[in-house]
């Protein structure tokens, strides 16, 4: 099944623990994405990547790491939580940039304390 | 950064009638427009992807027009059902990403 999928999709942690957030896609697709969604403020990008070893920053990026060693993986990484990293955050994929339908993952519901 | 507008944020639509609601983006170096349904305690699910002026797409009861000169969409619900509640979301395409609005949250009443 074609498919993206997030891990953990709970996770409670407290401020400076480092955290790494999974995402994995089964379609071959190139373009990698995360997301944040936050009340009123809609679903913001926080870094994409284009292909392998290709990443760039999207509107809200600080406080925030990726990698894209494989095609498939885009992890999202918390080097240092703080509380306003408090949200919900999806991992989306879709074949090339901006004109292919992309795919959301299930979802990561993070809270700092 | 983008500026995308959708209205309006919140819609309460009777069972049975129709409705539509807008996108609106700037429409320099535009490349396409999607719109995605959002359910509650679930992932965006994609709609439709628009390139062309013109285009209009259609899914069953939903159908979406594109207007790229002068920067709009529209989405149109025919006939709504219960399933209908959820949040339809716009994106616009442009550069290497893809802008989302902040919704229009769809509440169909029995």
């Amino acid at each position: 099944e074609a498919q993206v999928t997030q891990n953990p999709r709970y996770l409670i942690t407290v401020t400076g623990k480092k955290l790494t957030v999974t995402c994995s896609q089964n379609m071959n697709h190139e373009y990698m994405s995360w997301y944040r969604q936050d009340p009123g403020l809609g679903l913001r990008q926080i870094y994409y990547s284009m292909n392998v070893e290709v990443t760039d920053k999207g509107d809200v990026p600080e406080g925030y790491k990726v990698s894209r060693k494989e095609k498939r993986n885009f992890p999202l990484i918390l080097e240092s939580p703080s509380p306003n990293q408090t949200s919900l955050y999806f991992c989306a994929s879709s074949l090339y940039a901006n004109t292919d339908t992309q795919y959301f993952g299930p979802g990561t519901r993070l809270t700092v304390l | 950064i983008l500026n995308v507008e959708q209205s309006p944020q919140s819609l309460h639509v009777q069972e049975g009638d129709s409705t539509n609601f807008t996108c609106s983006f700037p429409s320099s170096n535009f490349y396409a427009l999607h719109w995605y349904r959002w359910e509650t305690a679930k992932s965006p699910e994609a709609l439709f992807v628009m390139t062309l002026n013109g285009d209009e797409k259609k899914k069953g009861r939903i159908s979406a027009t594109l207007n790229t000169k002068e920067g709009y969409s529209y989405l149109y619900i025919k006939g709504s059902q219960p399933e209908d509640s959820a949040t339809y979301l716009c994106a616009p395409g442009r550069d290497d990403k893809i802008i989302f609005g902040k919704g229009t949250r769809l509440h169909i009443l029995p």
